[in-house]
């Protein structure tokens, strides 16, 4: 148990439809973070929130739309994927501005798009 | 541009010997650094983590070395265990942004 919940752990679907995931985190920090991990590549960062506040975009496309509503939770809302989509989506939290943290992750949800 | 790397991309061991896995960093401005172990089906596990005044921290049977001279981290296991076998990722966090993951490094165990 990591304290960081992931839901669903898999999920296929096709390129027009719309999903979201989800992460929760029960360990009272104050940021989470959205990664991206394909086969052979290192941890790609998508989105940071810190206190609620999206703090960095590095980049995404558009067809992922990330959410938080407080700090313990965190969506990835989906639409209009391609198949280079498919790939390990990994939610995780830390607890910021005290100098360097770890960053604790959850298991992820396995995507593929159809 | 900067990144973090590994020397090796696998590693075999024997069941009882010490594995030694290495990182290479690039930022100077990097002042803390984390190893996690990644089990198949399972996200990234934190390990052990060290800051740049430290040049050595020992956990539980995993040690890691810091030498900042030649930017280099390295996670060394004692008596590896047929469980340790996993990804390895070391990671740096070059000051006040998200921390920077090299590829990993697979790690088997030969029992």
């Amino acid at each position: 148990e990591t304290g960081v919940t992931q839901t669903p752990r898999h999920l296929v679907m096709g390129m027009t439809n719309k999903k979201s995931l989800k992460c929760e985190q029960h360990l009272g920090h104050n940021a989470m973070y959205w990664y991206k991990q394909s086969a052979k590549k290192p941890l790609e960062l998508m989105f940071v929130y810190n206190f609620k506040e999206q703090t960095e975009n590095n980049s995404v496309p558009s067809r992922f739309s990330p959410e938080c509503p407080n700090s313990s939770h965190l969506f990835l809302h989906l639409h209009t994927l391609q198949p280079e989509d498919s790939a390990l989506y990994l939610c995780a939290s830390s607890q910021e501005g005290q100098g360097g943290r770890p960053q604790h992750f959850g298991d992820g949800t396995r995507l593929s798009i159809l | 541009g900067e990144s973090v790397g590994l020397h090796l991309p696998t590693l075999s061991v024997q069941e009882g010997d010490n594995s030694i896995i290495n990182c290479a960093y690039s930022n100077s401005a990097s002042d803390y650094f984390i190893w996690y172990k990644q089990e198949s089906g399972k996200g990234p596990q934190f390990i052990i983590d060290i800051r740049s005044n430290m040049d050595k921290r020992q956990g539980q049977r995993v040690t890691v070395l810091l030498n900042k001279t030649v930017k280099h981290l390295s996670l060394q296991i004692a008596a590896t265990q047929p469980g340790d076998s996993a990804v390895y990722f070391c990671a740096e966090n070059p000051g006040n942004t998200p921390l920077v993951f090299g590829k990993g490094t697979r790690l088997s165990v030969i029992a």
